[in-house]
């Protein structure tokens, strides 16, 4: 059975960078047939995608943040990772790591139970 | 940036009802649509890939339709599980945006 799960810092301070990290364990992060992504949600509000990679480490990400954000692969460790600079309180949300089929369909099938990250001195 | 509009944005229905959410796209997108649903404080589960695929495990109940810009959940016969809130996505081109949301509430 498939699992993600995010690790990181809940409380980070404006300015700061965060950074979290998805273990992936019952399959391969270096399969042909997915992607890995991020996907954030302020608290009471809309599900916003952050960026994807894939395990030769191709990426793509949002316009809106693809300034700040990088997100990169460990293979060895079957992890990926997230890093999101110059933090502000708008950044405060539960971030998603999840599964995203490469062919056809491209849908989000596994996520992680989510993170709450808070933005505040 | 695609905009992804649902409608209601709640809904209130009863155990046994069929409702139907809809959700538009600001431009086509061919049957890039899937349809998720999240319970309080859970992770997005998904339902339905590419438009009308239901993902393994998912009840029959559930059935999604539409291609283009125009496309529709529906849950034949309400149980109480069902009761959360439904996000549409589409994974035409990125950045891959969702719905606001349809909160599905008991009356």
């Amino acid at each position: 059975q498939l699992q993600l799960q995010e690790s990181g810092p809940g409380l980070v301070k404006p300015s700061e960078t965060l950074s979290l990290t998805c273990t992936v364990s019952g399959d391969s992060i270096s399969s042909s047939f997915y992607y890995w992504g991020w996907i954030r949600q302020p608290p009471g509000k809309v599900l916003e995608w952050i960026g994807t990679i894939y395990y030769s480490g191709s990426t793509s990400y949002n316009p809106s943040l693809k300034s700040r954000v990088t997100i990169s692969v460990d293979t060895s460790k079957n992890q990926f990772s997230l890093k999101l600079s110059s933090l502000t309180a708008a950044d405060t949300a539960v971030y998603y790591c999840a599964r995203q089929g490469a062919a056809g369909t491209l849908a989000y099938d596994y996520w992680g139970q989510g993170t709450l990250v808070t933005v505040s001195s | 940036d695609i905009q992804m509009t649902q409608s209601p944005s709640s809904l209130s229905a009863s155990v046994g009802d069929r409702v139907t959410i809809t959700c538009r796209a600001s431009q086509s997108i061919s049957s890039y649509l899937n349809w998720y649903q999240q319970k309080p404080g859970k992770a997005p589960n998904l339902l339905i890939y590419a438009a009308s695929s239901l993902q393994s495990g998912v009840p029959s109940r559930f059935s999604g339709s539409g291609s283009g810009t125009d496309f529709t959940l529906t849950i034949s016969s309400l149980q109480p599980e069902d009761f959360s809130t439904y996000y549409c996505q589409q994974s035409y081109s990125t950045p891959y945006t969702f719905g606001q949301g349809t909160k599905l509430e008991i009356k």
